[in-house]
């Protein structure tokens, strides 16, 4: 079973408004981190924001917030004032278990485009 | 310069080929990972080594190899190539010390099996 879920392979949005990308996950674990990770087309991986699962408060990071939704296991990125530059393919990942906890599984990714 | 650098960038190599893919970095940390990336696909992690004497296999090590020369340096070998080990390549470092344990990348080697 796949333990994370990046359910639209491909989103559009105007610019300057806000686009939500979905990710659901799934893990027995009561302790894990989710992250997400923007892949612009010259291919570099880019860290853009984490939320930990005892973390009471959904997070943020300038224009990238994570909508944190436990008991339904999903961690949407919402993106705010969209940019030309935000234009991406962005992945959904997972770290099960405590600090000690090293593996990433990662979905297989949103592309977004931004309209001018 | 880049924390996490991956050379070459791009490789076209032919099937039967040895083929090494080098990551280096300056971020000090000490775990270090290899990833492929696919079409369509997530991540996979091939290897990953937390010190120098260090090394583990991940979901798809087969058909590959590594070596840890040194704290900042990780390798990535294809001892014979095939085509469907075309794939982009990433190497990832982390800090164990860090609790999140955020993954930092390099820019990937994009790599063409003949």
């Amino acid at each position: 079973a796949q333990k994370i879920t990046q359910t639209q392979p491909g989103m559009f949005v105007q610019e300057k408004e806000a686009v939500t990308l979905d990710c659901t996950y799934d893990t027995s674990d009561p302790s894990y981190g989710l992250f997400w990770y923007k892949q612009p087309s010259s291919g570099e991986m880019i860290f853009l924001i984490y939320q930990g699962s005892y973390d009471q408060q959904n997070a943020t990071e300038g224009r990238y917030s994570l909508n944190f939704q436990k008991a339904r296991k999903s961690a949407n990125l919402v993106i705010s004032a969209s940019q030309l530059g935000d234009s991406a393919m962005y992945f959904c990942a997972m770290r099960e278990g405590s600090s000690g906890g090293f593996k990433t599984i990662f979905g297989a990714g949103t592309r977004l485009f931004v309209k001018a | 310069d880049a924390d996490v650098t991956q050379t070459p960038r791009n490789r076209i190599t032919k099937t039967g080929k040895r083929i090494m893919l080098e990551c280096s970095q300056t971020k000090g940390h000490d775990r270090m990972y290899w990833y492929r990336q696919d079409p369509g696909l997530g991540l996979q992690l091939i290897y990953y080594s937390f010190d120098v004497k260090d090394i583990n296999k991940g979901e798809i090590s087969d058909g590959y190899s590594v070596s840890r020369q040194a704290q900042a340096k990780f390798s990535l070998s294809l001892e014979s190539a095939i085509p469907n080990q075309t794939a982009l390549y990433f190497c990832a470092t982390s800090d164990p010390r860090d609790s999140k344990n955020i993954q930092y990348f390099g820019a990937g080697t994009r790599l063409s099996v003949l």
